[in-house]
């Protein structure tokens, strides 16, 4: 299967964004989802892991959801802040491969 | 400080061999650890996963039967062997540590730095 997200996204500090990542195929819910946070030239790192559960040390403006209707997750920034910009991966998995989406590049102007 | 630091990276010629490794240090090495690579100025990209005790292995499509992937928790280090390299495997090569979650899924919960992988005549 694919996960599918926008190429990239872009808003304004103290606003809300939602960035989304849909399933190709099979159910959005048949496996967990998690989102990732790669900022340039840094490695990746984990923001939500099991659909909606924040990672260590992760402020609570992160959050996410899956919606069975649209097979697909997503994650929720609110309020933006400047640090925020950076790309963001979502990732799930069949039991023997791992897939990532494609990854947002989230620009805060 | 746990951390996860890959070595191994380099210009290698296509069809040529390179093996990187991945040391965990500052946390007990009983975890299953992933290879994610990532292309110049691309998306990551799965590649490989070992469990932590070396019995399960799988590997994306993209370098099933070219690479390999081993441990040895005696060192704490994990490896990928990579064969017959081409130009399509260049790319930022990062190791990382999956971890249970709260409601029994797994996740990568820390990742290293990443080694460098150049595949160039």
């Amino acid at each position: 299967f694919m996960l599918t997200q926008p190429h990239s996204v872009s808003e304004s500090p103290g606003k809300t964004v939602t960035i989304s990542c849909t399933r190709s195929s099979d159910s959005i819910g048949d496996s967990f989802v998690q989102w990732y946070q790669q900022r340039p030239g840094s490695a990746p790192t984990a923001i939500i892991y099991e659909d909606n559960q924040r990672a260590s040390g992760v402020p609570g403006r992160f959050s996410a959801s899956i919606d069975r209707s649209s097979n697909s997750a997503s994650l929720t920034i609110s309020p933006l802040q400047t640090e925020d910009e950076a790309d963001y991966y979502c990732q799930s998995y069949d039991g023997t491969s791992w897939v990532f989406g494609g990854g947002t590049k989230l620009a805060v102007l | 400080q746990e951390q996860l630091v890959e070595s191994g990276g380099g210009v290698v010629q296509p069809g040529r061999s390179l093996r990187l490794s991945c040391v965990a240090s500052d946390f007990t090495f009983n975890y299953g650890i992933h290879w994610v690579r990532q292309a110049p100025g691309k998306g990551l990209e799965w590649v490989a996963f070992i469990s932590d005790d070396g019995a399960t292995q799988h590997f994306a499509d993209s370098v099933k039967g070219r690479f390999t992937i081993s441990r040895d928790n005696s060192k704490d280090t994990v490896y990928l062997q990579m064969s017959g390299v081409s130009p399509a495997d260049t790319a930022m090569y990062f190791c990382a540590r999956y971890v249970v979650g709260v409601k029994g899924g797994y996740y990568f919960d820390l990742w290293g730095q990443g080694t460098l992988v150049t595949v160039s005549s």
